[in-house]
Parts: C-alpha cells; structure tokens; sequence
C-alpha cells in the first residue's frame, strides 16, 4: 500500500507555544488529506478535512484559529497547534486520500504524531 | 455516513481464523464497507474494502451479506501480531467520503 509519513513522531513542548507537526505522501500524489486526534482508549475523532490549494474544513467543534492546517502542495499538509495548552495533549495522526483508486480510493494513514503540553 | 455496530471485543487462538462481524445495516447504496486496524499507538492499517461482492487479499477476506446489511471480516490463520483494534466503517465513494472511526472490535489472539 501507499506510505504516509509524519514528523515528528513525538514532541514535547511548554504551554503557551505553538507546534507544527508535518504529514507526507511518499509514493502518491494526494489532494486531499485528513488529519484525526485520538485521547487514550479513545477511537480516532477527524478533526479537518485539507484539500490542496484551498482551505481546510473543520468538523463540528473543532476550533480553526486553534488546528491552522496547511496543505500547500499535493504532498504535503501541515497541522499547527496554536498556543498549546495540556488539553490539546493527544495522539495526533493523518491520513491522505490516494487518488488512484477512483471511485474507490483508500485513505492511507501515518503512523501518528504524540503531542505532550507541559 | 452510515453507522456501524461492532463487538467491542473477541478473542481467537493463534492459528485459527479470526472472524470478526460488523452490522451497517443503514447503508446505501452508493456506500462501500471499509476495515482498517490499529496496532496500539500506531496510526491504521488499511486492510480491504467492498461494495457488494465479497473480497480477498494478501490480508484477508471479506464478506458482505447479499442485502448488505452486514459483513464479516476473515482473518485466515491468525497471528499474535493480528492483535489489535479492528474497524468496520461505512463510507461513501468519492471524493465527499469521509472515514468517521466507532469504536471497534479489540482483537485478541491468544497463543
């Protein structure tokens, strides 16, 4: 199957910054990418639907000042977390949608971002 | 997207088939069955996906009831490293399709 890749892979960081974590189509080319939080024993929540070249759309609740997300080209998406705070602590992971399937296209998922906010 | 309703846990012997069930009975026509897995604290796998016939890859076989209101996902032989959290989702085809993740079936061979 296609490879997603996402970096960093865990990143610690004090409350108050910003982190930026970075979500990559190796083999694919994918215009349209997903990013999901997921809190322990938790399932995956999607948060934001990012389709290249226009701006993302967030899921109910989901604050867009908060998840800036940035999908400048067609292999690669960005998610910031603005003013981290102990809450957004979580299991952050994105998937990208390959193409190649048409109508049946897979969504491929990278193997996760952990976010700790001290 | 339709719902889909899966026991929240099972448990197979190393070796045997893993069958794992799924009930989507709200889904439509134009709606394709996905499973995807997630091994703990990785990001999923995807595993197959159907429309109405029934399925087989390298992973694992799916069948899909003829009124589609169900389908169960084989594992063949299963292995220790099948271990994991199991998802059925129903999605529509196309770009609009979204994944939206329930809460699964916890998988878990034992040896």
């Amino acid at each position: 199957g296609a490879v997603v890749s996402q970096h960093p892979s865990r990143v610690i960081c004090k409350s108050g910054t910003s982190v930026k974590i970075e979500c990559r189509s190796l083999d694919f080319q994918a215009t349209t990418m997903f990013w999901y939080r997921q809190f322990p024993k938790q399932s995956l929540m999607l948060m934001a639907t990012s389709n290249e070249g226009s701006k993302a759309t967030y899921e109910q609740g989901v604050e867009k000042d908060k998840f800036l997300i940035n999908h400048a080209s067609l292999t690669l998406s960005t998610l910031t977390v603005t003013s981290a705070h102990p809450e957004d602590s979580s299991f952050y992971i994105c998937s990208a949608r390959d193409p190649a399937g048409g109508l049946t296209d897979t969504q491929y998922f990278g193997p996760g971002t952990r976010l700790t906010v001290l | 997207d339709a719902k889909t309703t899966q026991p929240p846990s099972m448990d197979c012997a190393e070796g045997r088939a893993a069958n794992l069930p799924c009930n989507h009975s709200t889904i439509s026509g134009n709606e394709y069955v996905y499973w995807y897995r997630q091994i703990h604290s990785q990001g999923p796998q995807y595993i197959i996906h159907g429309l109405k016939n029934n399925e087989t890859n390298e992973m694992a076989s799916l069948i899909i009831t003829e009124d589609r209101k169900s389908s169960t996902l084989i594992l063949p032989h299963a292995t220790l490293r099948d271990t994991a959290v199991y998802y059925c989702i129903v999605r529509k085809a196309g770009n609009t399709g979204k994944l939206i993740f329930g809460q699964g079936t916890t998988l878990q061979v034992k040896p």
